[in-house]
């Protein structure tokens, strides 16, 4: 069975400084997709990020980018220049390939100080 | 373009009534799922339509119960839902397919369901 871990429930980061949200997983699937989602209080899950495990290159995504590390089963997102936009529950989910099911991580809930 | 649509945005409702969630995408996409979410929780699944058949459900309640009249178009009927059904339900649509994008999914923007 899949599980997905987000270690930090909350996160605080000053106005246009950077930011590094956690989350790793354990799968023994070999074909899969990672996702970033993003949903502020007016409660709409925004996909931020998509990886597709056979791909070594990182995915970014304007001001969003991922540290993907297979091996290790890390999928961390960095926020850049953090806006107060940026404020939200960011949750980390997996996706085997062939399976409608995600299984999310718990989130971690980002604050962005002015 | 990645819109789903929910309709309404907000719900309440006594234990003995009848009432139905609305979402529809435009994107073409095959599948569509049902999530129920609570407050700092993530989203549970419920159901999962592909190909407008009913692919996966999450051993719900029979008090919920989905339709997918076509590929645009998904509805939850409730019927004698309890308080403890009160939550943000989400609709989502995805390709469905192995191919480009996999089976990544698109959220609307949510029905709040008080159930009084």
């Amino acid at each position: 069975a899949q599980t997905v871990t987000q270690s930090q429930p909350e996160m605080s980061v000053q106005e246009a400084e950077t930011v590094t949200l956690s989350c790793t997983y354990d799968t023994s699937e070999s074909d899969y997709y990672l996702f970033w989602y993003k949903q502020p209080p007016s409660r709409q899950m925004i996909l931020v990020i998509r990886q597709e495990a056979y791909k070594q290159q990182n995915a970014t995504e304007n001001r969003f980018s991922v540290n993907f590390q297979k091996a290790a089963k890390s999928f961390s997102l960095k926020i850049s220049d953090s806006q107060l936009g940026d404020a939200a529950m960011y949750f980390c989910a997996f996706g085997a390939s062939g399976t409608y099911k995600y299984i999310f991580g718990t989130g971690t809930r980002l604050k962005v100080l002015a | 373009d990645t819109e789903v649509t929910q309709t309404p945005k907000h719900l309440v409702m006594g234990m003995t009534n009848k009432k139905s969630l609305k979402c529809e995408q435009h994107m073409g996409h095959r599948a569509m799922y049902w999530y129920k979410q609570k407050a700092k929780k993530p989203p549970e699944l419920m159901f999962v339509y592909s190909y407008e058949k009913l692919s996966i459900n999450e051993s719900v309640p029979s008090r919920f119960s989905p339709e997918c009249p076509n590929s645009s178009l998904l509805n939850l009927h409730l019927h004698a839902l309890q308080p403890e059904d009160s939550a943000l339900y989400l609709c989502a649509s995805g390709i469905g397919t192995s191919g480009r994008g996999g089976y990544t999914q698109y959220f609307g923007p949510g029905t709040r369901l008080t159930v009084l």
